[in-house]
């Protein structure tokens, strides 16, 4: 099983500035790489599948890069609704899909 | 617009079963792979299992295989999760996701299933 490594676990950005978020297979994994929005109380939402194929509707200011190991998603300009918990997931070595443990994204 | 309900969640005494539903609508469903992805109190996410949407291809995580069936229904648009022999640890938010092959595009608002004596 594949196991996803993410950092930090806490980000704290000021709005407005940019935050980049690290994702890390155990191996690996080309670009089979989605990543999660969760907010408190809510369902995790897609953002982006692929590596850095954004879902429907979600503004261009979240972006994806990365392949093999080594994965990061970056919000460019950190807006207050951004505040939530974000989990890599891989699906090149499936089933099953496996998570990272979450990167927790806070306002300054 | 996609819809995905869960329904069934609830208290339930170690060893005891619950059946959680899921109802979809606004997609043809039939055309989908469908999962169940559990989220323990305070915790991250756990996907446990899946299903192609012609009921064919079913795999369960080893976490909860022998315990847990999923099982689909397409006439009647709806996914099910049959939880069996239940323990402490399965407690957690169980969702009701579009997708089980590369990655979940469409979530549920989640069950709730505590397992306590």
């Amino acid at each position: 099983e594949i196991v996803m490594t993410q950092s930090p676990a806490t980000l704290s950005v000021s709005p407005g500035e940019r935050a980049t978020l690290s994702c890390r297979a155990s191996q690996s994994i080309s670009k089979d790489v989605a990543w999660y929005q969760q907010k408190p109380g809510q369902a995790p939402r897609l953002l982006i599948h692929s590596t850095s194929t954004r879902a429907t509707g979600i503004p261009v200011r979240f972006s994806g890069s990365g392949s093999g190991t080594e994965f990061t998603l970056t919000i460019s300009s950190l807006q207050s609704e951004d505040s939530a918990v974000y989990y890599c997931q891989q699906s090149n070595n499936w089933p099953p899909w496996t998570f990272g443990q979450g990167t927790k994204v806070e306002i300054k | 617009q996609v819809q995905l309900v869960e329904s069934g969640g609830g208290l339930v005494k170690p060893g005891g079963s619950l059946r959680l539903s899921c109802a979809a609508s606004g997609f043809t469903f039939g055309d989908y792979y469908m999962s169940w992805i559990r989220q323990a109190p305070g915790k991250g996410l756990e996907w446990i299992s899946y299903i192609s949407g012609n009921s064919e291809i079913i795999y369960h995580a080893d976490s909860v295989k022998g315990r847990f069936t999923i099982s689909r229904d397409n006439t009647a648009k709806s996914l099910y999760l049959q939880m069996n022999n239940l323990r402490v640890e399965d407690t957690a938010v169980y969702y009701c996701v579009r997708g089980g092959y590369r990655y979940g595009d469409q979530w549920g608002q989640g069950s709730l299933v505590t397992v306590s004596s």
